[in-house]
């Protein structure tokens, strides 16, 4: 069972252009969150979403990001026209289905390797 | 809000000492405590959980404890070795919540 699996690992882009970050839940698990860890801080949580629908998007700057849960496929996080202050490293986590005393009624959560995005 | 902060932001011990690292949280209304580990370029590994109804849990030369009601955890490592210099982090998790808020980190190094 392959684990969380980010992609790309890193990714240069310029001011003002995309990024596109993807992250592929480990098999069976249907909740995936993303955070964010800028240089010298810790992991700021960004939003949480089950398959097509956003249940928590308190973490996320309101204008240039979004994120998306296909039905089929990966978790998306995109920021349109990027700025040097987006430099980070971000991180995609995932977890199971509620059942009880599993790991989701646990709120286990695990994380991919990152992806780190330099904007210069 | 909650807030999780770590003390010491660095710590450096020579090889073979027990050594603990410091969490605490603003606010006691926590589902669970984890610790994590994190190493250079990489991503987060989970070395143990805390139930807010669990005072400790051990894992090999690891114990962590929680006391609730203080806003404090602790994680315990015994018998240090270089192999567990890596940058350890503190997360709680809101009770009716599912994310995860985060302490800055205690940057270990485990000196030969």
């Amino acid at each position: 069972n392959a684990g969380v699996m980010q992609n790309p690992r890193h990714l240069v882009r310029r001011r003002g252009q995309e990024a596109r970050l993807r992250c592929s839940p480990m098999k069976g698990h249907s909740h995936v969150y993303w955070y964010r860890q800028l240089p010298e801080e810790g992991l700021k949580f960004m939003v949480y979403l089950q398959k097509e629908n956003i249940i928590d998007e308190s973490g996320m700057p309101k204008e240039r990001f979004s994120a998306e849960f296909p039905k089929e496929g990966p978790s998306i996080l995109r920021i349109q026209q990027v700025v040097r202050g987006d430099s980070a490293a971000y991180f995609c986590a995932s977890s199971p289905l509620g059942r009880m005393g599993g790991a989701a009624a646990k709120n286990i959560q695990y994380f991919g390797a990152g992806t780190r995005l330099s904007v210069l | 809000k909650q807030e999780v902060t770590q003390i010491p932001a660095a710590l450096s011990v020579p090889e073979g000492e027990n050594l603990v690292l410091n969490c605490s949280f603003t606010d006691s209304a926590i589902y669970n405590l984890q610790w994590f580990r994190q190493d250079p370029g990489k991503g987060l590994t989970s070395l143990l959980l805390i139930q807010s109804s669990q005072r400790e849990q051990t894992s090999g030369r690891l114990n962590a404890s929680l006391d609730k009601s203080s806003g404090r955890s602790t994680l315990y490592i015994a018998a240090s070795q270089p192999g567990d210099s890596a940058t350890y982090l503190c997360a709680v998790t809101k009770l009716g919540a599912q994310k995860l808020v985060f302490g800055q980190g205690t940057r270990l190094t485990i000196n030969p």
